[in-house]
């Protein structure tokens, strides 16, 4: 049973490249979620995703990301252009919807030099 | 300002012993919460929810209690097992929406 699957698991760069992490949620799934991870402010929610449709983006932190979702089984997160603050753990998760727990994947890790 | 918080970041247990772990949230609005358990280098993985029309949710060898005019919930494991030690993040939402708040986690080791 493939759970949320997420790519690369890690990815270094140089700043003002542009990154972009990948998102397979679970099938069936109707809710789209990305998180960040950071010592300084724990897991944060960037944006979520309702049936392929962006519902929230307050969490994302300015216009260098973006995040897509063209169909209900790929997601993408975009940085452009990627600063060294930018540095943090990446998470996907996909839920079945409203007041659904959500499941996780195994995260991409991002070092920005 | 942390609307949940997890003011133990770390807790040892002996195994076989009960585990208590703790979440304060000040936003009065929330109404449903879930614990997660994460390992290192995995994503969290869902434990137990409860809604804010309980007081006690159970499975296994999971509780999770709430005490709404508090703001206060908590997990308890028992017994405690040495496959138990990660890191347990609460998390809360208001009614509406899924944009839920996670706490900061507390690291649990649960020793043989």
């Amino acid at each position: 049973d493939a759970g949320v699957i997420q790519s690369p698991r890690h990815e270094v760069t140089e700043m003002g490249q542009e990154v972009t992490l990948r998102c397979k949620p679970i099938s069936g799934h109707n809710s789209l979620f990305w998180y960040r991870q950071t010592m300084m402010r724990g897991l944060e929610l960037l944006i979520y995703f309702n049936n392929n449709v962006p519902i929230d983006d307050s969490g994302m932190p300015e216009d260098r990301f973006s995040a897509k979702m063209p169909n209900a089984s790929f997601s993408t997160l975009k940085i452009q252009p990627s600063e060294p603050r930018d540095s943090a753990v990446y998470f996907c998760a996909s839920s079945l919807g409203e007041g659904q727990p959500q499941h996780f994947g195994d995260g991409t890790r991002l070092s920005i030099l | 300002d942390q609307q949940v918080k997890q003011n133990s970041p770390s807790l040892s247990v002996q195994e076989g012993r009960i585990s208590i772990l703790n979440c304060d949230y000040t936003n009065s609005m929330f109404d449903y919460f879930l614990w997660y358990k994460k390992y290192p280098a995995e994503g969290p993985t869902f434990l137990i929810s409860i809604s804010s029309i309980k007081d006690k949710n159970e499975d296994g060898r999971f509780t999770v209690f709430l005490n709404k005019s508090a703001k206060h919930l908590s997990l308890h494991i028992v017994p405690s097992q040495p496959g138990d030690s990660a890191v347990y993040f609460c998390a809360a939402k208001e009614n509406y929406g899924q944009n839920f708040v996670f706490g900061p986690g507390t690291r649990l080791s649960v020793l043989p």
